[in-house]
């Protein structure tokens, strides 16, 4: 099935620092979402990208949707330590999908020491 | 607050008991899914509901059986399971079963199968 490959698999910083992940897939994409996950909770939505190119913010949350459409980036800036969490990038390819049949990356665990 | 609630938040059970997952979303979706979340692997689609029908089964055994009686309302029936279904149970809900459509998932009920 289709896979999404997300880097870094886990983080580590210092709070006040700005963190960037990314998402990347083999298939085009025409819709990139990204999650947050906190631990004991279920994903909650942050950011819906829709366009080539989109560059979205959220706060001090910032998604890109790749010009190639087999990737995108999420940005934090200025984390703080409620940033901690499993962050998942996720979406429908854009052939062979059907239904609802999200893909959902393994995730960036990032741990936000103060 | 979450517009999806998930009972109970926890379980453990034994391989020979029989239990259900509940779910309930209050916002208005005709659609909903079950997804299973073990440690280190995406989050994996089990089924899916539009409209109260089954519109998707991702080749989950037949110990897991879901029943959706109205678009408000999905459970998951539990029996003879295996140590290995041991998992963060997810339920999400979306306005329908479409590709683009935004999840939005509960918080989960912790299964640990002894």
């Amino acid at each position: 099935g289709q896979q999404l490959n997300q880097s870094p698999q886990s983080m580590f910083i210092q709070e006040g620092e700005d963190v960037s992940m990314n998402c990347t897939s083999s298939s085009i994409f025409n819709t990139w979402l990204w999650y947050k996950q906190e631990p004991g909770e279920g994903p909650v939505l942050l950011i819906a990208l829709y366009k080539a190119g989109e560059l979205t913010s959220n706060g001090r949350l910032t998604a890109q949707f790749g010009i190639t459409r087999k990737d995108s980036f999420l940005n934090i800036s200025a984390s703080i330590p409620s940033d901690v969490g499993i962050y998942f990038c996720a979406g429908p390819p854009l052939r062979g999908a059907s239904g609802s049949r999200l893909t959902f990356g393994e995730g960036t665990q990032l741990t936000v020491n103060p | 607050e979450t517009g999806v609630t998930q009972t109970p938040r926890h379980l453990v059970m034994g391989m020979t008991n029989k239990k259900s997952l509940k779910c309930e979303q209050h916002l208005g979706h005709n659609a909903m899914y079950w997804y299973k979340q073990s440690a280190k692997k995406p989050l994996e689609l089990m089924f899916v509901y539009n409209f109260k029908e089954q519109t998707e089964n991702n080749s989950v055994p037949s110990r897991f059986s879901p029943e959706c009686p109205n678009s408000s309302h999905l459970f998951l029936h539990l029996h003879t399971l295996q140590p290995e279904d041991s998992a963060l149970y997810l339920c999400a809900s979306s306005q329908a079963a479409t590709v683009n459509e935004k999840l939005f998932f509960g918080s989960g009920t912790q299964l640990s199968v002894l």
